[in-house]
């Protein structure tokens, strides 16, 4: 198992610019998320999925936006990247998620985006 | 206002001796509580955590403790390697309480274990 993947590793882009950060999971896990890190202010969670076709907001979901269409891809689309979003992205997954309570979440390696 | 705290940015421990990493929370409805720890370019990983129906839970070197009535949990690294040396995060989720079981994350504590 790969387990959870997120590409690209690192991006620059351009105020006003829109892209997709991608996460996959090949362990059949019903509950993914994304969080974004920030210095000193820990693991702040944005999106979030409890399964195909649901997904719901965070803590800080203004600017981005995600879907998911199979089991296994949950992307993350910044439609107009501000600065305000130079952040490292972490994606989740858990089998489960929030409808069992108690589920262990696993995480991708990250994908590093400063907008300039 | 934050609901999971970690007060201590950074720890620093002799090799061989107790890691003690403290976390507090203000929710009374968190029920689950779990310690991720994040190496510089990678993503955290689970260490250990903890129901709130116990006070205690064991797993090698690491053991958490919990205190319901302080709101505090903390975590025990004995005795400390160098690679433990890392990010640790505090985590916190309250299924029954309304954040669907979303985890919410302190802001890390950095432990140093020196040779």
């Amino acid at each position: 198992n790969a387990g959870v993947t997120q590409t690209p590793k690192f991006q620059v882009l351009k105020t006003g610019q829109s892209m997709t950060l991608q996460c996959a999971q090949d362990m059949n896990h019903e509950y993914m998320s994304w969080y974004r890190q920030d210095p000193g202010m820990g693991l702040r969670l944005i999106h979030y999925s409890v399964g195909a076709g649901i997904t719901d907001q965070g803590e800080v979901p203004n600017g981005y936006n995600v879907s998911r269409s199979t089991t296994e891809d949950f992307p993350l689309r910044l439609l107009s990247a501000a600065p305000s979003q130079t952040s490292v992205y972490f994606c989740a997954s858990s089998y489960s998620g929030p409808y069992r309570g108690h589920e262990t979440q696993y995480f991708g390696p990250g994908t590093r985006l400063l907008v300039l | 206002d934050q609901q999971v705290k970690q007060n201590s940015p950074s720890l620093s421990v002799q090799e061989g001796r107790i890691s003690i990493l403290n976390c507090d929370y203000t929710n009374s409805m968190f029920d689950y509580f779990l310690w991720y720890k994040k190496y510089p370019a990678e993503g955290p990983t689970f260490l250990i955590s903890i129901s709130s129906i116990k006070d205690k839970n064991e797993d090698g070197r690491f053991t958490v403790f919990l205190n319901k009535s302080a709101k505090h949990l903390s975590l025990h690294i004995v005795p400390s390697q160098p690679g433990d040396s890392a990010v640790y995060f505090c985590a916190a989720s309250d299924y029954y309480g309304g954040s669907q079981g979303n985890l919410i994350f302190g802001k890390g504590t950095k432990l140093s274990v020196k040779p």
